[in-house]
């Protein structure tokens, strides 16, 4: 089926590590984005991409690193996790001019 | 920044009651989006507005724009159960689509 996937549904790790959070979808969409959402907080925008090799940061983006190789996918990696990245993450896509978010299902992040 | 903030935070109500979600933002946009989250998944989308249109309908769904006030409301006629959720206003600033602004969210129980 067509859509946009998230791996891994949950993820545990312990501070310092690195953990890389992964997106893919299949619509051929433009624009992909990664948000974190926090009780009291909504979602937040963390970056953005615009098409493959273009990404853009959003307002909390310290700390995290993207990449965009290919136009399916777009992973998202905590460089050296903390406490404070303990989050659910939501990849989403968008084909462009004013078309809506679609999300995926969220990756639940526990840092130790 | 954040922008959207919806209110009441939560709602609770009998099914085939309305429910009625309000949200203010700050500054000027090019559009508003509301968007609905069930437990344990991501956000899917609803309508969109335009900063040009004052009122817009979808099935059970009718949205307004008052764009002097800066302030958007949701109805839902008829609940269902199946309309339990959280709602989330997201707003575009002027630069575009790809830096929504939500709110922190609408917690909406329907009993059966």
């Amino acid at each position: 089926d067509a859509g946009i996937t998230q791996s891994p549904r949950y993820k545990i790790t312990e501070t310092g590590r690195q953990v890389t959070l992964m997106c893919h979808q299949t619509w051929s969409h433009s624009y992909m984005f990664w948000y974190r959402q926090d009780l009291g907080h909504g979602l937040r925008l963390i970056y953005y991409s615009a098409a493959a090799d273009i990404t853009d940061k959003g307002e909390v983006s310290d700390g995290y690193v993207v990449s965009r190789s290919k136009t399916e996918n777009f992973p998202l990696t905590l460089e050296s996790a903390t406490r404070s990245q303990t989050s659910v993450y939501f990849c989403a896509s968008r084909p462009g001019g004013e078309s809506p978010l679609h999300f995926g299902n969220g990756t639940r992040l526990t840092v130790t | 920044s954040q922008q959207g903030e919806e209110d009441p935070q939560a709602l609770s109500i009998q099914e085939g009651e309305n429910a009625t979600m309000n949200c203010s933002y700050k500054t000027s946009i090019n559009n508003l989006q509301w968007y609905r989250q069930n437990s344990g998944r991501g956000l899917v989308h609803l309508i969109l507005i335009r900063s040009n249109e004052r009122e817009k309908h979808s099935g059970r769904l009718r949205v307004t724009l008052d764009t002097s006030k800066k302030s958007s409301s949701l109805l839902i006629t008829a609940s269902r159960a199946a309309d339990t959720a959280s709602y989330f206003c997201a707003t575009a600033p002027g630069g575009g689509n790809n830096r929504l602004a939500f709110g922190k969210g609408n917690q909406v129980v329907v009993i059966p």
